[in-house]
């Protein structure tokens, strides 16, 4: 069974920083393409990015509201996805999703619980 | 900057059919987006249901489906139920690995 659990979330303040985790289980993780996805409260969800395997490249693309901030890495032996995000402003608010990708497909596949990341002074 | 664009709600009643749309800013939709589909209920992840525009993912029922009507993206639920109430998102794959998601449609099933 596909499982993804997010970590790291809670309460910083505008300028800080903050690293999620993203533990993955289930399936062979070093193959998979991931994603970050947030959702601010209230409001729908935003691609935050993606990173392929290291056997595709490792490519990383960014959302253009997080580029140069936010920073999305894997520990293939840990099955572990990050999202290490600096700067943080008010409206990067959200619960945070990693989600897996349907390669050829160009989807989102399986998705975790999320993470609440706050931020407020 | 691209615009998905979704209908911000929809009432249907219990076994009858509705139509979400997802459309472009500028543009139309076709299969070269690969559109997909998900559904949220409150509090919960999303779960995936369709993708490459028509495929269900796995689980879901066939009562949902996906296709492209004139200019845009649309998920079709045929003899809704109660717990399809929920909010439903298009996502789009803009190339240059980018994806944005729509503006969200809420379906209320009475």
């Amino acid at each position: 069974e596909v499982q993804l659990v997010e970590s790291g979330g809670g309460l910083v303040k505008p300028g800080g920083s903050l690293r999620l985790s993203c533990a993955a289980s289930g399936f062979t993780f070093s193959n998979a393409w991931m994603n970050w996805v947030r959702q601010a409260p209230g409001k729908g969800l935003e691609w935050v990015g993606r990173i392929k395997s290291k056997t595709d490249g490792g490519t990383i693309d960014y959302a253009a509201p997080v580029k140069g901030r936010f920073t999305i890495s894997r520990d293939d032996s840990k099955n572990t996805l990050y999202l290490q995000m600096n700067s943080l402003k008010t409206e990067d608010t959200a619960v945070y999703y990693c989600t897996t990708v349907k390669v050829g497909a160009a989807c989102f596949d399986y998705w975790g619980q999320g993470t609440l990341v706050t931020v407020s002074s | 900057q691209t615009v998905v664009t979704q209908e911000p709600s929809f009432s249907v009643s219990p076994g009858g059919t509705v139509t979400l749309t997802c459309g472009l800013s500028s543009g139309s939709v076709s299969t070269s987006y690969y559109p997909s589909w998900y559904q949220q209920t409150p509090g919960q992840a999303p779960r995936t249901l369709i993708y490459s525009t028509s495929t269900r993912s796995s689980g879901v029922p066939d009562r949902f489906s996906g296709s492209i009507l004139g200019n845009k993206a649309a998920l079709t639920i045929t003899g809704a139920q109660a717990d399809d109430e929920s909010d439903y998102y298009c996502v789009l794959f803009m190339g240059s690995g980018s994806y944005v998601f729509g503006t969200g449609t809420k379906v209320t099933v009475l």
